[in-house]
């Protein structure tokens, strides 16, 4: 099993360009979660999936947008880039909304807009 | 609602001294509680949890957390730390919000040798 894998691993992109960032998860797993990691601020939860086809917003989720086509592939679209949002990106998933199950991270994109 | 808090965001020990990170958390119903580390350019992987059951929790490498509810506590610690523990280290509470986690800023530990 690949867990969770994410593309591109880097990226850097001008103000204004849009992009998107793939993850995928071979577990079989229902929830899909978007995080950003910025320096001192830990994780914070930008849109999550509760399963294929629906998407709800987290904690910081302007600036973004996602979908779940597929139940193992979750998208995370940029449309207008900013330099705020340069960052670096983890996706993640868990089994089921039970809640002693943990989550599995991908190693990450990490996003420079200039 | 729920909110980890990660006391110092920089931790420093020396080679085979005793590692104490320390987490507090605030959760409205009975907390499922978890540690992630992350090494240099990696994603988090989960180091132990806590659901229900035993309080004393034991995990990957050598660490292990201990849940106390009265002082709504879940520090991590290692009798011995290696160098190879050097790296940040995430506590994480799921209480309400089904499925969603609250992530602690993250410790960031040093080993010296």
């Amino acid at each position: 099993n690949a867990g969770v894998t994410q593309t591109p691993k880097f990226r850097v992109l001008k103000t204004g360009q849009s992009m998107t960032l793939l993850c995928a998860q071979d577990m079989n797993h229902e929830y899909m979660y978007w995080y950003r990691q910025d320096p001192g601020m830990g994780l914070r939860l930008i849109h999550y999936s509760v399963g294929e086809g629906t998407t709800a917003k987290g904690e910081v989720p302007d600036g973004y947008n996602v979908s779940r086509l597929k139940k193992q592939n979750f998208l995370l679209g940029l449309e207008s880039a900013a330099p705020s949002q340069t960052s670096v990106y983890f996706c993640a998933s868990s089994y089921s909304q039970t809640n002693h199950n943990e989550q599995y991270f991908g190693p990450g994109t990490r996003l420079t807009v200039t | 609602a729920q909110s980890v808090t990660q006391l110092g965001s920089h931790v420093s020990v020396s080679e085979g001294a005793l590692v104490l990170l320390r987490c507090n958390y605030s959760s409205s119903v009975p907390p499922y509680l978890f540690w992630y580390v992350q090494y240099p350019n990696q994603g988090l992987q989960l180091l132990l949890k806590y659901t229900t059951g035993a309080t004393l929790v034991k995990g990957i490498n050598g660490f292990e957390a201990e849940f106390k509810k009265s002082e709504t506590s879940f520090h991590l610690t290692k009798p011995s730390a290696h160098m190879s523990d050097a790296a940040e280290y995430f506590c994480a509470v799921k209480g309400t919000n089904a499925g969603k986690s609250t992530f602690g800023d993250g410790t960031t530990l040093t080993v010296k040798p």
